[in-house]
């Protein structure tokens, strides 16, 4: 079945630095690819997304390049701020339903 | 335009009793998901269902239930509950079944079995 892995966090960085979460997928077929972004407190809000390989979605800064050669989605910034400080799930759109990485939080310090 | 809405915020529950959760659709949006999340299993499909239909269901025990009614809200049910079912339960909607990539999640409501 569909399965997404993400790197495990927590992901400490100082303010200003360049931020990578890695994700790879497993899927029949070539599926939509999202990160959602959930903030302390708050429920899953869509980041980004890609629909087809070499797709590049991108938002507030943040991008991610759909890979099919490696299933990967991986997420990334090139300045963090202490506002990005989050969880960041990765997922992948199945026949009926999303699946889910299981989250990598990211700690963002001043 | 309100965003999708879940109540309660928190909910506390002894084992073996049941719990409903209720989820209010952003208006116009016919479709409602259900999501359980757990910092174990990280997030996990419990249901979907549109125009008063369950049309998908994840792997969960039949304790696990919901309905939707004629304008969108939908309730989800967990019955004898378990200190297992701790965890946030999320619901999502869209304007149709089926879209993944326009999903609209609320803030959960956070149930604590003791």
């Amino acid at each position: 079945g569909d399965s997404v892995t993400q790197m495990e966090g927590p992901v400490t960085l100082s303010e200003e630095a360049f931020l990578t979460i890695n994700c790879t997928y497993t899927a029949t077929g070539y599926p939509s690819l999202f990160w959602y972004v959930q903030y302390p407190g708050e429920g899953l809000q869509l980041l980004l997304k890609a629909t087809k390989a070499d797709d590049k979605g991108s938002n507030k800064g943040f991008e991610a390049t759909y890979r099919k050669e490696t299933t990967s989605f991986h997420l990334e910034k090139g300045s963090v701020q202490v506002s990005d400080s989050a969880v960041y799930f990765c997922a992948l759109a199945g026949y009926s339903t999303l699946t889910f990485g299981k989250g990598t939080m990211l700690l963002v310090s001043p | 335009k309100a965003g999708v809405t879940q109540t309660p915020r928190y909910l506390i529950k002894t084992r073996g009793q049941q719990v409903t959760l209720s989820c209010s659709p952003i208006s116009g949006h016919r479709s409602v998901s259900w999501y359980q999340q757990t910092p174990g299993q990280g997030l996990q499909f419990l249901f979907e269902y549109f125009s008063e239909t369950q049309r998908n269901k994840g792997n969960f025990p039949g304790r696990f239930s919901g309905r939707q009614f004629s304008n969108s809200r939908s309730e989800m049910n967990v019955s004898t509950l378990e200190l297992g079912d701790s965890a946030l339960y999320l619901c999502a909607s869209s304007l149709e079944a089926g879209v993944r990539e326009k999903l609209f999640f609320g803030s959960g409501t956070q149930l604590s079995v003791l």
